[in-house]
């Protein structure tokens, strides 16, 4: 199957500083990426879809200038965390479906553990 | 976007099949079932995905009813490698689609 990739997969940032998380679609063109977050125990909770070449979509409650998207290409996406803090320490993941596949398959990437001291 | 309800937590053993079901009642006509596997710091596996019936692969079997309101993702002979969270997505098939996950189902198997 088609394979998304993200790095790094785990993180320690101090407080106040940023962080850029890397998605990639490693054998597929991907026009929308997803990231989402994952508290302890919980389930996924989507953020924002990124659309190459266009501003990315915020779900309600999302700091847009806080978590920085963008979309550059048709095989990366990437999340800034701007201004770091400790309440921001999460599982972030991303996701993409390959375009033209039948159905509502999509691939994840191995998730990137952050935390902020 | 139909929403799901599946139960929080199943227990089972090596060995056994271990049948989890997930309620989709307002399922759209064109909507899919997909099913996904996450292990702990890690990100979901695409499972299984259908329509309509049956469908099996080499890792589960998904049953939907005629009425498609529920679906039953089956595991057959689970190993202690099977234990992790399982989420069922219902959702329409095309570039708009995306994936919104429910609470999932913690699936522990025992020695």
């Amino acid at each position: 199957g088609a394979v998304v990739s993200q790095h790094p997969s785990r993180v320690i940032c101090k407080s106040g500083t940023s962080v850029k998380i890397e998605c990639r679609s490693l054998d597929f063109q991907a026009t929308t990426m997803f990231w989402y977050r994952q508290f302890p125990k919980q389930s996924l909770m989507l953020m924002a879809t990124s659309n190459e070449g266009s501003k990315a979509t915020y779900e309600q409650g999302v700091e847009k200038d806080k978590f920085l998207i963008n979309h550059a290409s048709l095989t990366l996406s990437t999340l800034t965390v701007t201004s770091a803090h400790p309440e921001d320490s999460s599982f972030y993941i991303c996701s993409a479906r390959e375009p033209g596949r039948r159905g509502t398959e999509a691939f994840f990437g191995q998730g990137t553990r952050l935390t902020v001291v | 976007l139909a929403k799901t309800t599946q139960p929080i937590s199943m227990d089972s053993y090596e060995g056994q099949e271990v049948n989890i079901t997930c309620s989709h009642n307002n399922i759209a006509t064109n909507d899919y079932i997909t099913w996904y596997q996450q292990f702990p710091s890690q990100g979901p596996r695409f499972i299984i995905q259908g329509y309509k019936t049956k469908v099996t692969n080499e890792v589960a079997s998904l049953f939907i009813p005629a009425d498609r309101k529920s679906s039953t993702l089956s595991l057959p002979r689970v190993s202690l490698s099977d234990t992790a969270v399982y989420y069922c997505l219902v959702g329409l098939s095309g570039g708009s689609y995306i994936p919104t996950f429910g609470r999932g189902t913690s699936l522990i198997v025992h020695p």
